[in-house]
């Protein structure tokens, strides 16, 4: 039973480009959560979703960023216009249910850097 | 809401010795607790957590945590560590009442010396 998979797990950008990152959650887990592990911070909540729903996108910056979660197919952070702030770990996991007891699955992360 | 801190970013211990890593949190409801631990270039993994019943919960890889009400603390520990426990452990809270998104600490990096 595969894990959670992300790639590209290493993403390097001009500033101004777009960037984009996949997750397919465990087989089974419905419930997708986007992170961002900034150095020597923890990570930061930034969106929850269900196949084709946003959940709770509280941790998201207002612009910029979008995220979805589609129907079939892996769920996609999007980052239009990076910039040298953007550059970060960003993590996905995924869980079968939600409930607060439940733990996360994590995938390996994709690593951006903005030039 | 809720809240998590590592009271100490670096711990540099020998192998074989024991490591205690710190956990406080602060909650207004009562919580569920996790340890996870993360190596190099990877993702997290679950060390441990504590939802419910006894207050000392055994994990992965030889770590324990001890949860105690009064002082808020859920702090992780291991007797003898290995080079191979070299990692990032982050302590992470989240709310019984409902809230589903886990608050994380800042991470403690613990550096194991031969």
């Amino acid at each position: 039973n595969a894990g959670v998979m992300q790639n590209p797990r290493h993403l390097v950008r001009r500033r101004g480009q777009e960037a984009r990152l996949r997750c397919s959650p465990m087989k089974g887990h419905s419930h997708v959560y986007w992170y961002r592990q900034l150095p020597e911070e923890g990570l930061k909540f930034m969106v929850y979703l269900q196949k084709e729903n946003i959940i709770d996108e509280s941790g998201m910056p207002k612009e910029r960023f979008s995220a979805e979660f589609p129907k079939e197919g892996p769920s996609i952070l999007r980052i239009q216009q990076v910039v040298r702030g953007d550059s970060a770990a960003y993590f996905c996991a995924s869980s079968p249910a939600t409930s607060p007891s439940n733990e996360q699955f994590f995938g390996p992360g994709t690593r951006l850097t903005v030039l | 809401a809720q809240s998590v801190t590592q009271l100490d970013s670096q711990v540099p211990v020998f192998e074989e010795a024991p490591v205690e890593l710190r956990c406080n949190y602060s909650s207004s409801v009562s919580v569920y607790l996790f340890w996870y631990v993360q190596y190099p270039n990877q993702g997290l993994q679950l060390l441990l957590k504590y939802l419910s019943g006894s207050t000392l919960v055994k994990g992965i890889n030889g770590f324990e945590a001890e949860f105690n009400k009064s002082q808020t603390s859920f702090h992780l520990r291991k007797p003898s560590v290995h080079i191979s426990d070299t990692a990032e452990y982050f302590c992470a809270v989240s709310d019984r009442g409902g809230s589903y998104i886990p608050t994380f600490g800042r991470g403690t990096s613990l550096i194991v010396h031969p």
